[in-house]
């Protein structure tokens, strides 16, 4: 375990569906990140928080909308998804957002857009 | 926008046989990370280098440090099944003004290993 938890681990929706993925880290880490990744772009990055704030929006689609409500919580809320969107979603804690220090990985998130 | 390359892409290698990938970038890198990736897993990190030239060692893996800090590799020594996997490496690069940095990860090296 790296201290970084993610739900739900698999995750099926319709295109009109809304959901939202969560992550909990419990390493007291002022950073957070999603990333997507796909067999076409391997890591992806999509957004970093730190301290709360976002700090890196990666030109990502609106139909995704992060949210931290404190520095140990991220979520990810879904709605109107393409196919195209179908990937693993990886959350990622770090000491800080400034690449200094390691980013701890979750198990992700299997998203399936039908 | 700023990247970092590595390569190769896919390396199949013997059971035995060493394995290297290389990373490299175009700009100063304040230091290098490598992350490994399990199939089925998610990214863990292994080392991080930040002195030119520096050069450190885990086990049967070797991980360099470019003398420019421009390029970095990690070298397998008689690969094990247990090696398979995805190797990451990750820079970290200044963007946007004076004093910003960020992680930039390379698109990584699957490497399988035939018993």
């Amino acid at each position: 375990e790296t201290g970084v938890t993610q739900t739900p681990r698999h995750l099926v929706m319709g295109m009109t569906n809304k959901k939202s993925l969560k992550c909990e880290q419990h390493l007291g880490h002022n950073a957070m990140y999603w990333y997507k990744q796909s067999a076409k772009k391997p890591l992806e990055l999509m957004f970093v928080y730190n301290f709360k704030e976002q700090t890196e929006n990666n030109s990502v689609p609106s139909r995704f909308s992060p949210e931290c409500p404190n520095s140990s919580h991220l979520f990810l809320h879904l709605h109107t998804l393409q196919p195209e969107d179908s990937a693993l979603y990886l959350c990622a804690s770090s000491q800080a957002e400034d690449g200094a220090y390691e980013q701890y990985f979750g198990p992700g998130t299997r998203l399936t857009v039908t | 926008g700023q990247q970092v390359m590595q390569i190769p892409q896919y390396q199949h290698v013997q059971e035995g046989e060493d394995f290297t990938t290389y990373c490299n970038s175009s700009t100063t890198l304040s230091n290098i990370q490598w992350y490994k990736q399990r199939p089925g897993g998610h990214p863990v990190f292994l080392i991080q280098l930040v002195k030119s030239g520096e050069v450190k060692k885990q086990k049967r893996l070797t991980f360099q440090f470019g003398e420019a800090k421009k390029n970095s590799s990690l070298h397998i020594t008689a690969t094990q099944t247990t090696d398979v996997g995805t190797y990451f490496c990750a820079g970290r690069v200044a963007y946007s003004g004076a004093g910003s940095y960020q992680l930039t990860f390379g698109k990584g090296t699957k490497l399988s290993v035939i018993p």
